[in-house]
């Protein structure tokens, strides 16, 4: 069964660093690009950022870039999103996904995990 | 990059078709074939429904398609069921290599 399980949300002060994980089990985790989609409460979704299979290729939202850094390590079938100088407006659920392996990174995400709260808070 | 210009609500009655539009620029929804679908319902993680426009991942139901004319996508629902009242999202590539999402449409079955 495809699986993608995230860990590390909690509550973080405003400037505060945070790194999440998204363990990946049930496919071929190097085959496929990944992401992290946020979804502040009571709120629609925002795409945040995507790497390809390889993890050559990164790409993030205008919100997040310079601050967050999306890396994959391959041999531990993880993804991990690290967030530095964090701000109130980042509070949200974060979902890790799975590219469904189209041509592009950026393209659809077909598996999703159930997300981790991530607070920004003094 | 602007969000996704969605509908905030639609409603239909069960066995009814609703559509629900997506309205983007020239330099997302017009420029590229990159749009998808997602259904969200509450307390649960998105599932994708439609993606590059019209194609339907495996699983999905035939009562679920896409479309797109210039700079607007379209979801159609036929048949619709009570356990298609969820929020949908479009999303679309961008010229600028990333991704944005609509803001989301709350269809309620009646």
């Amino acid at each position: 069964e495809v699986q993608l399980l995230e860990s590390g949300g909690g509550l973080v002060q405003p400037g505060g660093s945070l790194r999440l994980s998204c363990a990946a089990s049930g496919f071929t985790f190097s085959s496929y690009a990944m992401g992290w989609v946020r979804q502040a409460p009571g709120k629609g979704l925002e795409w945040v950022s995507a790497i390809s299979g390889s993890g050559g290729s990164s790409y993030y939202a205008d919100s997040v870039k310079g601050r967050f850094t999306i890396s994959r390590d391959n041999s531990k079938n993880t993804l991990y999103l690290q967030m530095n100088s964090l701000r109130a407006e980042d509070s949200a659920v974060y979902y890790c996904a799975k590219g469904f392996g189209g041509v592009i990174v950026t393209d659809a995400f077909d598996i999703w995990g159930q997300g981790t709260m991530v607070t920004v808070s003094s | 990059q602007s969000a996704l210009t969605q509908p905030a609500s639609v409603s239909g009655s069960p066995g009814q078709s609703i559509t629900i539009s997506c309205t983007g620029t020239s330099s997302d929804v017009g420029r590229y074939n990159y749009v998808s679908w997602y259904q969200q319902h509450p307390g649960k993680a998105p599932k994708l429904m439609i993606y590059e426009v019209s194609n339907r991942p495996s699983g999905v139901s035939n009562r679920f398609s896409g479309s797109k004319s210039g700079n607007t996508a379209s979801l159609t629902i036929s048949g619709l069921q009570a356990a298609d009242e969820a929020d949908y999202y479009c999303t679309s590539y961008t010229s600028n290599s990333t991704v944005v999402f609509g803001g989301g449409t709350k269809l309620t079955v009646l």
